[in-house]
């Protein structure tokens, strides 16, 4: 069993603000990292999937970079929008075992107007 | 491209009952895992489906069971329905089981509630 965690659980910022939250895995075995961002009463969607140690990944306002070797992830967000509500989660997929995917909790952001 | 549909999208039942939720997977995709998220967590792997065949299993008991069929499309049955199996169920699609290097493709859910 995998113990992926993120960290705030839940974050309130202000339009406008810059933010950025964590995942934390095992270093060991590392394979790859998945960010997703689910808003309320729509599906997943897929934002960034990080394989090697140093990548960093950048989609608009949204960039996540990877530590492999310390067991973290950074996403980053600059100039947070409203629309930017969601909640964030990382997942990691286990290789042999049909790269079934370990969520963390995930980080719940709201953006106020 | 369509994306991953799963129906119904909110049920409710009794404890004891037998439920079955459906989920269509994305064109091109042969590949379909099934989550559960329970309040204030992550999601859980329940199984994944490649080929028709079971390809995985999470730590969920065999009153959980599913189905592939030739055209990839997904059933998810739970007998014997508990209170704690009220949860939101994911559906997601793979174009494959032996890459990681994209993202899944998930539908929307279906809320479970039983009472």
């Amino acid at each position: 069993i995998l113990n992926v965690e993120q960290s705030p659980q839940s974050l309130h910022v202000q339009e406008g603000d810059s933010t950025n939250f964590t995942c934390s895995f095992p270093s060991s075995n590392f394979y790859a990292l998945h960010w997703y961002r689910w808003e309320t009463a729509k599906s997943p969607k897929a934002l960034f999937v990080m394989t090697l140690n140093g990548d960093e990944k950048k989609k608009g306002r949204i960039s996540a970079t990877l530590n492999t070797k310390e067991g973290y992830s950074y996403l980053y967000i600059k100039g947070s929008q409203p629309e930017d509500s969601a909640t964030y989660l990382c997942a990691l997929p286990i290789r042999n075992a049909g790269n079934m995917l370990t969520f963390g909790g995930g980080t719940r952001l709201m953006v106020k107007p | 491209e369509t994306g991953v549909t799963q129906s119904p999208t909110h049920l409710i039942k009794t404890r004891g009952q037998q439920v079955t939720l459906r989920c269509s997977s994305q064109s091109g995709h042969n590949t379909v895992s099934w989550y559960q998220q329970a309040l204030g967590q992550g999601p859980q792997f329940i199984f994944q489906y490649y080929r028709e065949e079971e390809n995985g299993r999470g730590n969920f008991p065999p009153r959980f069971s599913g189905l592939q069929f030739p055209n990839y499309s997904s059933e998810l049955n739970v007998n014997a329905l508990e209170l704690d199996d009220s949860a939101l169920y994911l559906c997601a699609s793979s174009p494959g089981t032996g890459e990681a290097n994209y993202g899944y493709t998930f539908g929307s859910g279906t809320r479970l509630t039983v009472v």
